[in-house]
């Protein structure tokens, strides 16, 4: 069974530009979950999608946006770059919204903000 | 709202040597708690989770925790550790009811095992 994959793995964008990140959960999960890891912050719950409805989310600024398709299937979005935006991105799936189940994390996306 | 303290931001050991990676939630609703590994540019893998009944959990690669309710807390334990467990680990709760699949982290714990 193939894991979550995240595209693109590697991106560098410059102050003020707007990003899309994509994540392809394992077959049969329907939740994905969004994360950011830096070092100063560590992992932060950006937010969660259940069957293509956005069921949890952090607390970051509405620069952040994310969706679901009818495939499970997610991408995140971030408008108007800022330098502290530079970070790992992970997402994750899990079968059910519920957390008692696993979830299986992808490699990740590295952004670069100059 | 939940938060989680891995006290030790880093943690030496000799090979073969017994570990324990500290691990302190706070929580006011019930939660469950996850212990998971990151090697180097990796995503994060499970390594165990404490849901409820037996507070002695044991997970992959010879790693095992155990749930206090009273101190709060889920350490981590390997009683003979490899150069291949070299990483970081991550404490993490999600709540019982009405959380999904959120996941609150700790800071983390990078282990660093030595010949």
């Amino acid at each position: 069974k193939a894991g979550v994959t995240q595209t693109p793995r590697y991106l560098i964008k410059t102050r003020g530009q707007q990003v899309t990140l994509s994540c392809s959960p394992i077959s049969g999960h329907r939740s994905v979950s969004w994360y950011q890891q830096t070092p100063g912050q560590g992992l932060q719950f950006l937010f969660e999608y259940f069957s293509e409805t956005q069921r949890n989310k952090g607390n970051f600024p509405g620069r952040f946006s994310g969706r679901q398709f009818s495939n499970s299937r997610s991408e995140m979005n971030v408008s108007t770059l800022e330098l502290g935006d530079s970070a790992l991105y992970l997402c994750a799936s899990s079968l059910e919204w519920d957390g008692s189940n696993e979830q299986f994390f992808g490699p990740g996306t590295r952004l670069t903000v100059l | 709202a939940q938060s989680v303290t891995q006290l030790d931001s880093q943690v030496p050991v000799f090979e073969e040597a017994p570990v324990e990676l500290r691990c302190n939630y706070s929580s006011s609703v019930s939660v469950y708690l996850f212990w998971y590994v990151q090697y180097p540019n990796q995503g994060l893998q499970l390594l165990l989770k404490y849901l409820s009944g037996s507070t002695l959990v044991k997970g992959i690669n010879g790693f095992e925790a155990e749930f206090n309710k009273s101190q709060t807390s889920f350490h981590l334990r390997k009683p003979s550790v490899h150069i291949s467990d070299t990483a970081e680990y991550f404490c993490a709760v999600s709540a019982v009811t009405g959380g999904g699949n959120k996941l609150t982290f700790g800071t983390g714990t990078q282990l660093k095992v030595e010949l």
